[in-house]
């Protein structure tokens, strides 16, 4: 069946960068596009951008321009989300998703990777 | 571009049915079908529960129904149940390559 399993929690200081990781299985990587979605404490989901695995192609929302790439390994199967300078603001559960092949779901989500931006 | 508008919770008792509103604009929901909604437990991942304005993937209960006119799509939910209280988003495609959320509704059952 299809997992996306991500890292773990991370703790980080402002200015800092972070790296999370999400390997899929149970499925042809490069078949689908993944997604990142974050969610603050208590607040809704917010979408980051997405990245087509087979080409390296992606696209991110605007406010993360510049301090976000999200890349993959096809190799291992494992797409990461690298954000940098960052602001206590960018507390969040990130998920990873995949989008579905042919329509516009995110139909598998990973467990989430708690990033805390802490003084 | 801007979060999708949703109420911020809607209510109902056990068996009755309930619809969860999300309003787009021209540049969204009123343009593209590819409108999904999410279903999330407090501590968990979203599930898919309706993509596509009102496709249900596989195993979704059919208790779940989605439709859309204009910039408005609608989650509903008949024959309500305790184990459906949670936070819903909807989703939607927004062109340019770019998606966004609603900010969310929570669901009560009464």
């Amino acid at each position: 069946q299809v997992q996306l399993v991500q890292s773990g929690a991370e703790v980080k200081k402002p200015g800092a960068s972070v790296k999370v990781s999400c390997k899929a299985s149970g499925y042809t990587f490069s078949g689908n596009y993944l997604h990142w979605v974050r969610q603050a404490p208590g607040q809704g989901l917010e979408w980051m951008g997405w990245i087509n695995p087979a080409s390296g192609d992606t696209h991110y929302i605007q406010q993360f321009q510049g301090r976000v790439t999200m890349s993959s390994d096809t190799s291992i199967s494992t797409l990461y989300l690298h954000l940098n300078r960052l602001r206590h603001d960018d507390t969040a559960v990130y998920y990873c998703a995949r989008i579905g092949r042919f329509s516009g779901g995110l139909d598998h989500w990973g467990q989430g990777t708690l990033v805390t931006v802490a003084s | 571009q801007s979060a999708l508008t949703q109420p911020a919770s809607v209510s109902g008792s056990p068996g009755q049915s309930i619809t969860i509103s999300c309003t787009g604009s021209s540049i969204d929901v009123g343009n593209y079908k590819f409108v999904s909604w999410y279903q999330q437990y407090p501590g968990e991942a979203p599930k898919l529960i309706i993509s596509d304005v009102n496709k249900r993937p596989s195993g979704r209960s059919n208790r779940f129904s989605g439709s859309s006119s204009g910039s408005t799509a609608s989650l509903t939910i008949s024959g309500l149940q305790t184990e459906d209280e949670a936070d819903y988003y909807c989703s939607s495609y927004a062109g340019s390559s770019s998606w966004v959320f609603g900010g969310g509704t929570k669901l009560i059952v009464l």
